[in-house]
């Protein structure tokens, strides 16, 4: 199985930070990652795929970067919107794994 | 606009099965170009993929649940399926079905579309 290793678990940040977190894959999955935003009570949403395309409709101050092993997701300027937790996700093969979960908090 | 919709039981028994039924709309669940599935979240934890399958009943399973759970799909109504047997207090958690993977602009991604959620309650 492939494990993904997300950090930090946590992050406390200010409105107009920019903040990166990332995610380590246990093996090279190409750029067969996304990335998700999920908000209390509802379903993640996709903000990325394939490592670094922005989804449509996504603000652009998001990015998403990184191949093989090592990927990253960027926002460039943290707005009070972003503040929620941020999960990527690992489909190169089966098991298809999360990595923990980051939980953005307002500093 | 393709949207995904869960439902079943709210509550299950300890040792019962867990049954949800995710009602696909807007699209087509025979499309080659996805794969469907299920995912969890236990209260205040993260995200733990169950399984997926294609619309030919190809599924693959979480190793950590796939002597419990079965998948199945009827491309008729567009719907697909989760069964969890002898579930316990560890198998509470909302219930997310999905799309796990797509073919989007040339390739596999991680999919796009996810139901709202429901939570499963396992308790006597």
């Amino acid at each position: 199985d492939i494990q993904m290793t997300q950090s930090p678990s946590s992050l406390s940040a200010s409105v107009g930070d920019r903040v990166t977190i990332t995610c380590r894959s246990s093996q090279g999955i190409r750029n067969d990652l996304g990335w998700y935003q999920q908000k209390p009570g509802n379903a993640p949403k996709r903000l990325i795929y394939a490592a670094s395309s922005l989804q449509s409709g996504v603000p652009s101050r998001f990015s998403g970067g990184g191949s093989g092993t090592e990927f990253t997701l960027t926002i460039s300027s943290l707005q009070p919107e972003d503040f929620a937790t941020y999960y990527c996700l690992q489909h190169n093969s089966y098991p298809l794994t999360f990595g923990q979960g980051t939980r953005l908090e307002i500093k | 606009q393709l949207q995904l919709q869960e439902s079943g039981p709210g509550l299950v028994k300890p040792s019962g099965t867990l049954s949800l039924t995710c009602t696909v709309s807007g699209g087509s669940i025979s499309s080659s170009t996805y794969y469907w599935g299920w995912i969890r979240q236990p209260p205040g934890k993260g995200l733990e993929w169950i399984g997926s399958i294609f619309y030919s009943g190809s599924a693959y399973y979480n190793p950590s649940l796939k002597s419990r759970v079965t998948m199945s799909v009827d491309t008729s109504k567009n719907q697909f399926f989760l069964k969890l047997s002898s579930v316990t207090a560890a198998d509470t958690a909302v219930y997310y079905c999905a799309m796990t993977r797509e073919w989007y602009s040339g390739a596999w991604c991680a999919g796009r579309h996810w139901g709202q959620g429901t939570l499963v309650t396992v308790s006597s």
